[in-house]
């Protein structure tokens, strides 16, 4: 089971929208709605942001929000903010033996 | 407040068998699938393995199937990775993560152990 693929960065100013895409096939991505999305700051614990592709828990702002279409998940950060400069990294579920896979992780770097 | 607190990292030779703790707190641990996910040292994050709230289901990554067993105390409200014939690959931080309900989302995640495999 290959990892899910993410562009390996994207960038912004402050206040503009960015769309992080996560490609999978229809064995994870495309076929369930176990899709879910992680933040990471250095030395910190990862966080969740979305989950079942477009709900975010409690606390995580409406800034972030997630969709699919056919084998591919996006989140998008709308209103970019100094503090979204991280690692991203999508999540499904897959039939393969595996059970799990992560995307490859997307650096955002707000300009 | 949940608390996921992971320990026994650091550096193994080759072949060893460490055994990584997961301390949880601030909720029904018993009630929860529980999973360890590492990530290499400037890698991506990569699934490692899962166990139900019973004990009584585990699954593994392929990656590590045979060599690994995840278990769990829920009297002292502690999750375990046994790992066995490490190999440099296995290097990286081992975080250990809550799921939540049956939805594959990981939505609390410990500060992670490192566990560096070299002679």
């Amino acid at each position: 089971q290959s990892a899910l693929t993410q562009p390996a960065s994207v960038s912004g100013s402050p206040g503009q929208s960015i769309t992080i895409s996560c490609t999978g096939t229809s064995s994870d991505v495309g076929g369930y709605n176990f899709v879910s999305w992680y933040q990471l700051h250095p030395g910190k614990a990862p966080k969740l942001i979305i989950y079942e592709v477009s709900n975010r828990p409690s606390g995580v702002s409406n800034r972030f929000s997630g969709s699919k279409s056919g084998n591919t998940a996006s989140l998008t950060i709308s209103g970019l903010q100094a503090e979204d400069e991280a690692d991203y990294y999508c999540n499904s579920y897959t039939s393969s033996n595996t059970l799990n896979v992560f995307g490859t992780g997307t650096k955002v770097t707000v300009l | 407040e949940v608390q996921l607190v992971e320990s026994g990292g650091g550096l193994v030779q080759p072949g060893g068998s460490p055994r990584l703790s997961c301390a949880a707190s601030g909720f029904t641990f018993s009630s929860y699938w529980m999973h360890w996910v590492r990530q290499a040292p400037g890698k991506g994050l990569v699934w490692v393995s899962r166990i139900n709230g019973d004990g009584s289901s585990t699954s593994y990554a392929d990656s590590v199937k045979g060599r690994f067993t995840i278990s769990r105390d829920n009297a002292k409200n502690t999750l375990y990775l046994q790992m066995n014939s490490l190999r440099a690959e296995d290097t990286g931080v081992y975080y250990c993560a809550r799921e939540e309900g049956s939805t594959w989302a990981f939505d609390y995640w410990g500060q992670g152990t490192l566990v560096t495999v070299s002679s």
